[in-house]
């Protein structure tokens, strides 16, 4: 089993702040990382799919980097809004396990307005 | 609509009862998950799917638990003796080799 870690687990944060989350995964076998952001009774949506080491992904105010080496992914969002409010995902997707996605536990973002 | 979609959307089941999930994925992805969700947790793997061979399976997934894909299309999630612990969401997703994977909304399983 692989592990995937996230964290924080839950973030406060105020509108306008800015904020970061980690993920952490096995740094061997790696293929790709995928971020996802889940919204309350909607379905997991992909923000981002990581391949390369070095690797900086940018969509409006939400960023990612990638570290394989190490293993570990950032996430940030910059100037967080109220409709930012939602759990935020990361998979692990190794070259040796045949196509499946080792899901973290999520870290839940609830931003105040 | 071309998205993953999964039905039913909620169900309520008394304990010791069997139930059955369907989902349909995006018609041209071939690998297929279903995923189980709940409180507190992230998606959890039950088993996965490439065209229709069922290529692994969770050990959480006990004997209750059996997937099929048949034809390689859509795919159903039957839980046998549905147990309270079975309470959970349980999510479809879909994805081709190189893309990100592609949730259908979920189906809600409460067992009373």
């Amino acid at each position: 089993i692989l592990n995937v870690e996230q964290s924080p687990q839950s973030l406060h944060v105020q509108e306008g702040d800015s904020t970061n989350f980690t993920c952490s995964f096995p740094s061997s076998n790696f293929y790709a990382l995928h971020w996802y952001r889940w919204e309350t009774a909607k379905s997991p949506e992909a923000l981002f799919v990581m391949t390369l080491n070095g690797d900086e992904k940018k969509k409006g105010r939400i960023s990612a980097t990638l570290n394989t080496k190490e293993g570990y992914s950032y996430l940030y969002i910059k100037g967080s809004q109220p409709e930012d409010s939602a759990t935020y995902l990361c998979a692990f997707y190794s070259g040796s396990t045949l196509g499946r996605l080792y899901f973290g536990r999520g870290t839940q973002l609830t931003v105040w307005p | 609509d071309t998205g993953v979609s999964q039905d039913p959307r909620h169900k309520i089941t008394k304990r010791g009862q069997n139930v059955t999930f369907r989902c349909d994925p995006i018609s041209e992805h071939n690998r297929l998950y279903w995923y189980r969700q709940t409180l507190g947790q992230g998606p959890e793997f039950l088993t996965y799917f490439q065209n229709e061979a069922q290529l692994e399976k969770s050990r959480l997934l006990s004997d209750r638990f059996s997937a099929e894909r048949p034809k390689g299309s859509f795919s159903t999630l039957e839980i046998q003796r549905t147990e309270q612990g079975d309470s959970a969401m349980y999510l479809c997703a879909s994805r081709s080799r190189n893309t990100e994977a592609f949730f259908g909304q979920g189906t809600r399983l409460t067992v009373v």
